[in-house]
């Protein structure tokens, strides 16, 4: 079983519904880090949560620590949100504070 | 502009040969990564230096080989002992490393072995 799980893996939608993409994870964690990767491959980071709520424009992300789960929620959403969204977990101390990724979730947004 | 630059963003080599992958950066961060993306799965862990001429090897570390002489600059070489090296390699850098640095990320380099 992966430490890191994501889900949907694959999420069609259309323009202006509200979308929600899961993260579950089965490891300690010091934060959690959601990113968006673009077709042509950049990663650009979106959020980092330890704790709570953060939004961010048109996107929130929310973790539930005791349940080792996170939800990045995207309102309005648009054909340029169409990207691959991935969850990653920061280890502790022990692990060097390292990353665990998930394989993330790709997301198209129609017109 | 600050960030990370990578290069090339295509490279094609023959079975056998090493390849160099290089990466620099003008954020003045401590610490740089080195990740590798293949089709469905996770980025998994390369190499990753917290200061120059210090580096240690991350997950999947067999087959590459890194330097840190400068801060700025971290490069991949892949050798011929990487069994499978064809994917796509991200390099990253961060402030520190710490528990809420934050990772940014270069474009990436798509490597093809023929």
């Amino acid at each position: 079983k992966n430490e890191v799980e994501q889900s949907p893996q694959n999420l069609t939608a259309q323009e202006g519904e509200f979308i929600t993409i899961n993260c579950s994870y089965s490891v300690g964690i010091s934060a959690l880090h959601w990113l968006q990767q673009h077709p042509g491959g950049g990663i650009v980071s979106l959020f980092m949560l330890s704790s709570g709520k953060k939004k961010h424009g048109r996107l929130i992300a929310t973790i539930n620590i005791q349940e080792k789960h996170s939800s990045l929620h995207i309102t309005a959403s648009h054909p340029r949100d169409s990207a691959v969204y991935i969850c990653a977990v920061k280890g502790g101390w022990d692990s060097n504070y390292q990353l665990i990724w998930g394989a993330g979730t790709k997301l198209i947004i129609k017109p | 502009d600050g960030g990370i630059t990578q290069s090339p963003k295509y490279l094609f080599r023959k079975e056998g040969q090493n390849v160099t992958l290089s990466c620099e950066q003008n954020l003045n961060h401590d610490a740089m990564y080195w990740y590798r993306q293949d089709p469905g799965q996770g980025l998994r862990l390369i190499y990753y230096s917290q200061i120059v001429n210090d580096f240690q090897k991350g997950d999947i570390a067999e087959g590459y080989s890194v330097s840190r002489e400068k801060k700025e600059s971290f490069p991949l070489t892949v050798t011929s002992a990487q069994k499978n090296p064809t994917a796509f390699y991200l390099c990253a850098s961060s402030i520190a490393g710490g528990a809420f640095d934050t990772q940014y990320f270069g474009p990436g380099t798509r490597l093809t072995v023929l």
